[in-house]
């Protein structure tokens, strides 16, 4: 089976950029989408097919995916963004999560 | 707007079953995949399977394949997820999420609903 392999914890300092990786094979063959999580909410949707955001989400939420990796950034680093971001990809019919990375705002 | 209202929190003792239910508004029910995905206490997303309401097919996570069964009520535009079988570590926050299909994302999610499993 498919699996999506994403950094425990991030940590950026308030205002800077902050990068969250999700690797496998060959994502960028894949359409891969991005959730935010703060802690009991339910996940949101901030980046759709790599590189699309929902509307309400800001414009310093942008993603890309190339090779082996696709990678969440978001710039001028808020409080707000401290959360859990979890990448997701389809594997034939099924779904798959990577396992979500802390981001710590400094 | 779209609103997934999802049942209340339960408590069951292992080897029992729970039906989670998800009710749909503010859209077509029938025109949007319903998921489901679980989330044990401190830890990741899993996904469990969906339906698609229109036609009542499903798909399920090969984990939990001959343990969970998704239906629907089209009249009342509900989904629900029926997990038998209960162990301890099915204890987790289970969400429901719609999906347009065609690799689309999850685009609108449920509050949620904690089911624990103790003895």
């Amino acid at each position: 089976s498919y699996e999506l392999t994403q950094p425990l914890s991030v940590s950026v300092a308030l205002g800077q950029t902050a990068r969250i990786t999700c690797g496998g094979n060959n994502i960028g063959s894949k359409n891969v989408h991005w959730y935010q999580q703060k802690p009991g909410q339910a996940p949101v949707v901030v980046i759709y097919r790599d590189t699309n955001r929902p509307s309400g989400i800001p414009e310093r939420f942008s993603g890309s995916n190339s090779g082996n990796t696709a990678t969440l950034t978001i710039s001028r680093a808020q409080a707000g963004d401290e959360a859990d971001y979890y990448c997701q990809v389809w594997d034939s019919s099924a779904v798959v999560f990577g396992g979500g990375a802390k981001l710590t705002v400094l | 707007q779209v609103q997934l209202v999802q049942s209340g929190a339960e408590v069951k003792k292992p080897g029992a079953s729970v039906k989670v239910s998800c009710k749909a508004s503010g859209y077509t029910f029938t025109g949007y995949y319903m998921h489901w995905v679980r989330q044990a206490p401190g830890q990741g997303l899993e996904w469990m399977g969906w339906i698609n309401p229109n036609s009542g097919g499903t798909s399920y996570a090969q984990k939990f394949q001959g343990r969970v069964t998704m239906t629907r009520d089209t009249s009342i535009t509900t989904a629900y997820m029926e997990l038998t079988r209960l162990r301890s570590d099915d204890t987790a926050e289970y969400y429901c999420a719609r999906v347009e299909g065609g690799y689309a994302s999850l685009d609108y999610w449920g509050q949620g609903t904690l089911v624990t499993v103790s003895s």
